[in-house]
């Protein structure tokens, strides 16, 4: 079965860095074809794509963002982690992370999200 | 970057009607498109991928269509479970974007 869990802090201070984990089970973050994404939604509005990591290693950004984040992995751990700097109230929003559906790059299972709000 | 706009960004139907929401996509994804459906208080389903095809235990009634820069998701009948918001999302580039979504509402 595959699951996936987001998980840190749930309130943040502008200008901190939000760190958010991914952890995984059901598949191995190492199995070629294997990937996972962020994806983040403010209150009321559309998805955002904002990372994504293949089983290489590999990694893709946002254009826009891409000077705030990085993703990396932990596979012993079955940990994906996103970290994003620089934070502001446009930043509040409920973040996912979602596995890559196996020979196509568009995310097939879903976390449940975790709601970041960012204020002082 | 891709930017994808979707119509209508609301639309008001009743139970067995026929819906359909157009992606279009600024430039071409060739069939790198997907398709899903989010509740309220819910992660987004999918429901398409590569434009057309329908992912493992989604309804029949769900159907997808187009290439390049058009795409319809389509309901044929529209049932009581399926008034929630659909995104389309292209996937042929590093950077994958997300439409603006479509808003399906009770008539």
């Amino acid at each position: 079965q595959v699951t996936l869990k987001e998980s840190g802090p749930v309130l943040v201070k502008p200008t901190e860095t939000l760190t958010l984990t991914c952890t995984v089970s059901g598949f191995s973050l190492s199995n070629a074809g294997m990937g996972v994404s962020w994806i983040r939604q403010p209150p009321g509005k559309a998805l955002e794509w904002l990372a994504h990591i293949f089983s290489n290693a590999e990694k893709s950004y946002s254009t826009s963002l891409k000077s705030r984040l990085t993703i990396f992995k932990d596979t012993s751990k079955s940990q994906v982690v996103l970290t994003m700097t620089n934070m502001d109230p446009v930043d509040t929003a409920t973040y996912y992370c979602a596995r890559r559906k196996d020979g196509y790059n568009c995310p097939d299972y879903w976390g449940q999200g975790t709601l970041v709000t960012v204020s002082s | 970057d891709i930017q994808m706009t979707q119509s209508p960004s609301t639309l008001s139907a009743s139970v067995g009607d026929r819906v359909t929401i157009t992606c279009r996509a600024s430039q071409s994804v060739s069939s790198w498109l997907a398709w899903y459906q989010q509740k309220p208080g819910r992660a987004p389903k999918l429901l398409i991928y590569r434009a057309s095809s329908l992912e493992s235990g989604v309804p029949s009634r769900f159907s997808g269509s187009g290439s390049g820069t058009e795409f319809t998701l389509t309901i044929s009948c529209l049932q009581p479970d399926d008034f929630a918001t659909y995104y389309c999302q292209q996937y042929i580039s590093y950077s994958r974007t997300f439409g603006q979504g479509t808003k399906v509402e009770i008539k």
